[in-house]
């Protein structure tokens, strides 16, 4: 039972364009959602995140919004540069969760030039 | 900067050997994890720790274990490695509580079992 879900497997953008890259949650209890970036044969790293009882968090080109009603979020990339090509992971935590992070499957990312 | 370091970049192994996977953390991290990453699948835990000498059993632990009995460093324990256990595996860690800021991980490493 998936409790965080990236239903897309991959995504093709144009450079300049924005990419828009989406997650689904089944567990109302969490408290922070995270996006992770991975290149090949490195490690993810940290991206962005947002808190629960927040519904938008900016930081450069990137932004996060939060759809708790509807149990989704999604990250914004504008405008987005093929240096963004990489996999990008959706991430949960919450208390019912203790210290772990739960992660969506991936979305596969390719900025065109 | 945190950094996790991982031993090796590349492995490969042969079937039924026993593998050694090292992990140190230089930022005093009380949580250290185990994650496998296969296409399709994302990011699967293998094992966790909340301090030293403290141990638990993540989604997929069968065939593997580990060791954490300083808090810098975790390693991972292949038994006896088999072919379905080629993965690239990433250790992670993080402060005790739950945070925005979620885990650092290490740069990986890919394992092959021939």
């Amino acid at each position: 039972d998936q409790q965080v879900k990236q239903n897309s497997p991959s995504l093709s953008v144009q450079e300049g364009r924005i990419s828009i890259l989406n997650c689904d949650y089944t567990n109302s209890m969490f408290d922070y959602f995270l996006w992770y970036k991975k290149y090949p044969a490195e490690g993810p790293t940290f991206l962005i995140s947002i808190s629960s009882i927040k519904d938008k968090n900016e930081d450069g080109r990137f932004t996060v919004f939060l759809n708790k009603s509807a149990k989704h979020l999604s990250l914004h990339i504008v405008p987005s540069q093929p240096g963004d090509s990489a996999v990008y992971f959706c991430a949960a935590s919450g208390m019912e969760y203790g210290n772990k992070l739960v992660f969506g499957a991936g979305t596969i990312l390719r900025v065109k030039s | 900067d945190v950094k996790v370091t991982q031993s090796s970049r590349y492995l490969v192994k042969r079937t039924g050997e026993k593998v050694f996977l090292e992990c140190v953390q230089d930022m005093d991290h009380e949580n250290m994890f185990w994650y496998r990453q296969d296409p399709g699948l994302g990011l699967r835990l293998i094992y966790f720790s909340y301090d030293v000498k403290m141990k638990e059993k993540g989604d997929i632990p069968e065939g593997y274990s580990v060791s954490r009995e300083k808090k810098e460093r975790f390693s991972l324990i292949l038994e006896s490695a088999s072919t379905n256990q080629t993965s690239m595996y990433l250790c992670a860690s993080s402060f005790r509580g739950i945070d925005e800021n979620g885990y650092t991980f290490g740069s990986g490493t890919r394992l092959t079992v021939v």
